[in-house]
């Protein structure tokens, strides 16, 4: 297993569009994770998954997104009527169980540009 | 509720000196503390991490952090910076009870030649 894959790595859309990326994790991960990242700042949590459970979402996370992770393996993060302001760095991770042992391993992100 | 604060933006040193990226944090509980780098681009790739046990804890390209507990600090080091350090770091904390990590806002390292 070579990592955390994220497909696709640019994404650019027109406003109020709807917009879906992928994450498939380390295999024998059972946790994943979403995060955002803006130009000069740090991740911002989203969301994440144990297995195929959504445990915890973000306020960040508004009615227009939406996280799924079927069959607790790859995940999908989709964003309806994208705005200006969800131009970001889609950062997706994974780790076995709370990832206290050694943090988690992140993709290489999906850059999503709405213009 | 956790956080992490990083003061320095960017940090600039001179190849062959000596670094330090400062890093202090807030938990409810007992701390688990990470190092991560980013070059441009890409994700995020993990240089180290306290748990328990020693306060200096060593990791990958020859950083070490130094856990206070007493200061709430934990500040990335090397004794000899290398141009190829240069990258943006972050720091980032988990309350033994949470069940996510928290990033501060990073810091940018420059190492001039």
């Amino acid at each position: 297993d070579t990592g955390v894959s994220q497909d696709p790595r640019h994404k650019i859309t027109k406003r109020g569009q709807n917009v879906t990326f992928r994450c498939d994790p380390i295999s024998e991960h059972n946790r994943l994770y979403w995060y955002r990242q803006t130009l000069g700042q740090g991740p911002e949590f989203l969301t994440y998954f144990q297995n195929e459970a959504q445990l915890e979402k973000s306020r960040l996370l508004s009615d227009r997104f939406s996280a799924e992770r079927p069959k607790g393996s790859f995940s999908t993060l989709e964003i309806q009527r994208t705005e200006q302001g969800d131009s970001a760095m889609y950062l997706c991770a994974s780790s076995l169980g709370p990832g206290a042992s050694g943090g988690y391993t992140f993709g290489s992100g999906t850059r999503l540009t709405v213009v | 509720a956790q956080s992490v604060a990083q003061p320095e933006d960017q940090v600039n040193v001179a190849e062959g000196n000596p670094l330090t990226v400062k890093c202090t944090y807030s938990v409810s509980g007992n701390p688990y503390l990470f190092w991560y780098v980013q070059y441009p681009n890409r994700g995020l790739q993990f240089l180290l991490k306290y748990i328990t046990g020693d306060n200096l804890v060593k990791g990958s390209y020859g950083f070490e952090a130094e856990f206070n507990k007493s200061q709430t600090s934990f500040h990335l080091k090397k004794p000899s910076a290398l141009v190829s350090d240069s990258a943006l770091y972050f720091c980032a904390v988990r309350d033994s009870s949470a069940s996510k990590i928290i990033f501060g806002s990073g810091t940018r390292l420059s190492i001039r030649p």
